[in-house]
């Protein structure tokens, strides 16, 4: 079975900043590895999936993330944060059997941009 | 286009209560999900639709839970006897092949008093 731990549950940045936000899986086989951002009272959005191939995935809004098979991690990166950027942010991790994706999400961690 | 949309966006029930919950996906989506957000939670799947037939329902926490999808398109939730901690968010997501990328919908907030 898959597993997903965000390693931190909220950060706390100032705009313009970097930030990491710390995603590891536990899986015994190959699995595609998601990063979700939920804005309030509205659904999830995806910034960013790896499949295969390279393991530097970038996404929208500046997002990237780096897949790395030997640690099982999927740290999801921003050179510069902006305001705009506070909201929850979900790892999650997928194997497509049986036919289809079932995602397999963390609990979260809340990201705090402060001017 | 339009995104997945669910109604209604918030429902107040009282204990024992039966609900449904409503899910438009996306328009040719064929492939849809339901999942479950508890507060300070990540969501928790609990069914997946190919068509009009649940291809699995392994996440349905019991048999009060139950969904359909009569036309391969809208599905419903549907809920009996509520209990208090069946409070939460319940989300909806659709893609156009079960091997694409899921679309979420904002959710309906279910609270059991």
């Amino acid at each position: 079975a898959q597993s997903v731990t965000q390693l931190d549950s909220q950060v706390p940045v100032f705009e313009e900043a970097p930030v990491e936000l710390r995603c590891n899986y536990s899986s015994s086989v190959s699995v595609y590895l998601f990063w979700y951002v939920q804005y309030p009272n509205q659904g999830l959005q995806l910034l960013l999936k790896y499949l295969s191939g390279s393991t530097l995935v970038k996404g929208i809004n500046g997002f990237e993330a780096e897949f790395n098979k030997s640690q099982t991690s999927f740290h999801l990166r921003k050179p510069s944060v902006h305001i705009s950027d506070t909201a929850e942010y979900f790892c999650a991790v997928s194997r497509f059997s049986g036919g289809y994706n079932k995602l397999i999400f963390g609990a979260g961690t809340r990201l705090a941009v402060h001017p | 286009g339009a995104g997945v949309s669910q109604t209604p966006s918030n429902k107040v029930t009282e204990k024992g209560k039966y609900v449904e919950l409503r899910c438009d996906p996306i328009s040719g989506h064929t492939a849809l999900y339901w999942y479950r957000q508890s507060l300070g939670q990540g969501p928790e799947f609990l069914i997946y639709f190919q068509g009009t037939g649940a291809a699995d329902d392994s996440g349905l926490p019991n048999d009060r839970f139950f969904a359909v999808r009569p036309e391969g398109s809208v599905s419903t939730l549907k809920i009996q006897r509520t209990e208090r901690g069946d409070s939460a968010v319940y989300l909806c997501a659709s893609s156009l092949t079960s091997q694409e990328t899921q679309y979420f919908g904002p959710g309906t907030r279910l609270l059991v008093l």
